[in-house]
């Protein structure tokens, strides 16, 4: 079956600890997104990769750092700059950049620092 | 810069209840529109999307039309289920390279049998 998996489901890390999210799919898509979902918000992009060994900056990027080493895979690191950074965490991808290509999102992670 | 306001929730129904969900969007150019829908402790599924004005995106018995002259994506369904129940996000696509989802904060819905 096609789709994105994320991992773990649940994180727990100790202030000033740098953490890894994964994300990965196999629907070849080009495009791959993370973004940031806070209780009662709405989604805020984080970073953005268009192609493999590029990608950008989305609205929140501060404390935040992307890997696309791999068109299946774009890591998120957690930095300990991240000054808040319990929250869930979902990513997603889309065939292209067209405005009117979808994004299909992951099960998402939930990283709590303790 | 873009924008998406969705009506605040909690909505709360009964069984077979009509559903609306308010959208309205602030945008430059001509964006595609989108509705998600995220079940408890889960990530978001595209439930319709519309490309144009006057579009109708449809999908599981759920309908919203584009309305340029309104700015407007409003979401309906004729007869909710308890199955409905979760939140609800309407979302703007951008034109251009920079491509980027807008989303509103959600709307949550509770369906009772």
């Amino acid at each position: 079956d096609g789709g994105i998996t994320q991992s773990p489901k649940y994180l727990f890390r100790k202030e000033g600890q740098n953490v890894t999210l994964s994300c990965e799919q196999n629907l070849n898509h080009d495009a791959m997104y993370w973004y940031r979902q806070d209780p009662g918000q709405g989604l805020r992009l984080i970073y953005y990769s268009q192609i493999v060994n590029d990608f950008q900056k989305g609205d929140i990027a501060e404390g935040y750092s992307v890997s696309r080493e791999k068109k299946e895979s774009f890591p998120l690191t957690v930095t300990s700059a991240q000054k808040n950074p319990t929250a869930f965490y979902l990513c997603a991808s889309s065939m292209g950049v067209g405005y009117t290509d979808t994004q299909y999102f992951g099960p998402g992670t939930r990283l709590t620092v303790l | 810069g873009n924008s998406v306001t969705q009506m605040e929730g909690p909505v709360t129904l009964s069984e077979e209840a009509f559903l609306t969900i308010n959208c309205t969007y602030t945008a430059t150019g001509y964006p595609s529109l989108f509705w998600y829908v995220q079940y408890p402790g889960e990530g978001l599924q595209l439930l319709l999307k519309a490309t144009k004005a006057d579009d109708k995106g449809s999908n599981k018995g759920f309908e919203a039309t584009y309305r340029k002259e309104t700015t407007s994506f409003h979401l309906e369904k004729g007869s909710v289920q308890v199955s409905d129940s979760a939140v609800y996000f309407c979302a703007l696509g951008s034109g251009g390279s920079n491509y980027k989802l807008t989303f509103g904060k959600g709307t949550l819905l509770t369906v009772n049998p």
